[in-house]
């Protein structure tokens, strides 16, 4: 398979723990983007990179929540603190080249804060 | 602020029938518009995409036809299938300011009956 990777599918933590999360996005796309989804509703951009650079972070929750893609391949998302409120499918999706907002989506990591 | 949304939150349609998905935007200035598909489980799968030079796009069974005037957007499917059960999330664009930003509806859940 190679679409875009996400893992863990499940997480559960206990409020004030920290998680993070990995994605791998499809091997020749230079945009990634985390988006977030609650129950019922569509999904909520929160940011992207192109390769390495981070040019889109204000949709950040909060700052409790980072982004990082080192190498300008698999990317990170950490939640430090976690709250009940946190709780909520985070997805990833990569894309092609500037311009395309054809996204591929992976099948996201279920967070569950207790 | 403005959003996208749509009518109706449940569709229950019987197989072999067309559904038809409508959608409501009220962003005069978006100008690209997509409907994913998300199984349970599963990200947002994309169907087709439609830019605002356009009126009607057709795909495999499905078309979307976007109406500027009154700001609508819809998605047809064609004898609709078992496998086509699954949420449905319009999204909406400026592909001016877009990096993959696509700010989405709440979503559609269609319901496939034999």
């Amino acid at each position: 398979d190679t679409g875009v990777s996400q893992d863990p599918r499940h997480k559960i933590t206990k409020r004030g723990q920290n998680v993070t999360f990995r994605c791998d996005p499809i091997s020749e796309h230079n945009r990634l983007y985390w988006y977030r989804q609650t129950l019922g509703q569509g999904p909520e951009f929160l940011t992207y990179f192109q390769n390495e650079a981070q040019l889109e972070k204000s949709r950040l929750l909060s700052d409790r929540f980072s982004a990082e893609r080192p190498k300008g391949s698999f990317s990170t998302l950490e939640i430090q603190r976690t709250e009940q409120g946190d709780s909520a499918m985070y997805l990833c999706a990569s894309s092609f080249r500037a311009g395309s907002e054809k996204l591929f989506f992976g099948s996201g990591t279920q967070l569950s804060v207790l | 602020g403005e959003s996208v949304g749509l009518h109706l939150p449940t569709l229950s349609v019987q197989e072999g029938d067309n559904s038809i998905i409508n959608c409501a935007y009220s962003n005069s200035a978006s100008d690209y518009f997509i409907w994913y598909k998300q199984e349970s489980g599963k990200g947002p799968q994309f169907i087709i995409d439609i830019r605002s030079n356009m009126d009607k796009r057709q795909g495999q069974r499905v078309t979307v036809l976007l109406n500027k005037t009154v700001k609508h957007l819809s998605l047809q499917i064609a004898a609709t299938q078992p496998g086509d059960s699954a949420v449905y999330f319009c999204a909406e664009t400026l592909l001016a300011d877009s990096w993959g930003k696509l700010q989405f509806g709440a979503g559609t859940q269609v319901v496939v009956t034999p």
